[in-house]
């Protein structure tokens, strides 16, 4: 069965660290994907990447950065957690070959971070 | 701009009951068009597509139709289970834009 893991389901951060939630995917999925879920907010992209080392910025970049050294893993890295910053967090995946034309996303669980 | 709209929610049903969650988009073009799953503290699951005009999404006893006429791409289901409660995301992908586009979700109850 195809995957997308991300590491933790529940985090809590303090304000001010350095946080990483990391992301891995075993379908040698090109497209990779963060979105943060929020009552009444619905889906918001953060960032995403279309290959290994090739980051562009989603809809709410800001507070937010990623990493991805490798094919099957994308970190998002929140540089200074902040409390605006508790949310859900979730990772998702797709082929560049048809895509997510033809296929959608592929999610992860979730990482639920709560920033103290 | 592209976009999807969705009933809001919730919606909440006796467990046999008849289920329609509306979801109507905009686009110029020609979309693919997705209903996502989500249960409580999970992530989303894909749980139908359709790829053109006409064409009949179905899965787990969920049906959904692309009308282009109506721009329409509503999801059905004849009889709901308690276990159907979750909230249900329509979704589109356009070739011209980078992402796909979710509707707001509409969260569905089901009573025993």
């Amino acid at each position: 069965d195809v995957k997308v893991t991300q590491s933790s389901r529940y985090l809590v951060k303090r304000t001010g660290e350095k946080v990483f939630l990391e992301c891995v995917q075993d379908m040698d999925h090109e497209n990779m994907f963060w979105y943060r879920q929020d009552p009444g907010l619905g889906l918001r992209l953060i960032y995403f990447s279309y290959d290994v080392k090739m980051k562009e910025k989603g809809d709410i970049p800001e507070g937010y950065s990623v990493s991805r050294e490798k094919k099957e893993r994308f970190s998002l890295i929140l540089e200074s957690a902040s409390t605006n910053q508790t949310s859900m967090y979730l990772c998702a995946s797709s082929p560049m070959t048809g895509g997510a034309k033809n296929y959608g996303y592929t999610f992860g669980s979730g990482t639920r971070l709560t920033v103290v | 701009g592209n976009s999807v709209t969705q009933m809001e929610g919730p919606v909440t049903l006796s467990e046999e009951a008849f289920l329609t969650i509306n979801c109507t988009y905009t686009a110029t073009g020609y979309p693919s068009l997705f209903w996502y799953v989500q249960y409580p503290g999970e992530g989303l699951q894909l749980l139908l597509k359709a790829t053109k005009a006409d064409d009949k999404g179905s899965n787990k006893g969920f049906e959904a139709t692309y009308r282009k006429e109506t721009t329409s791409f509503h999801l059905e289901k004849g009889s709901v289970q308690v276990s159907d409660s979750a909230v249900y995301f329509c979704a589109l992908w356009m070739d011209s834009s980078y992402k796909l586009i979710f509707g707001s979700g509409t969260r569905l109850l089901v009573r025993p």
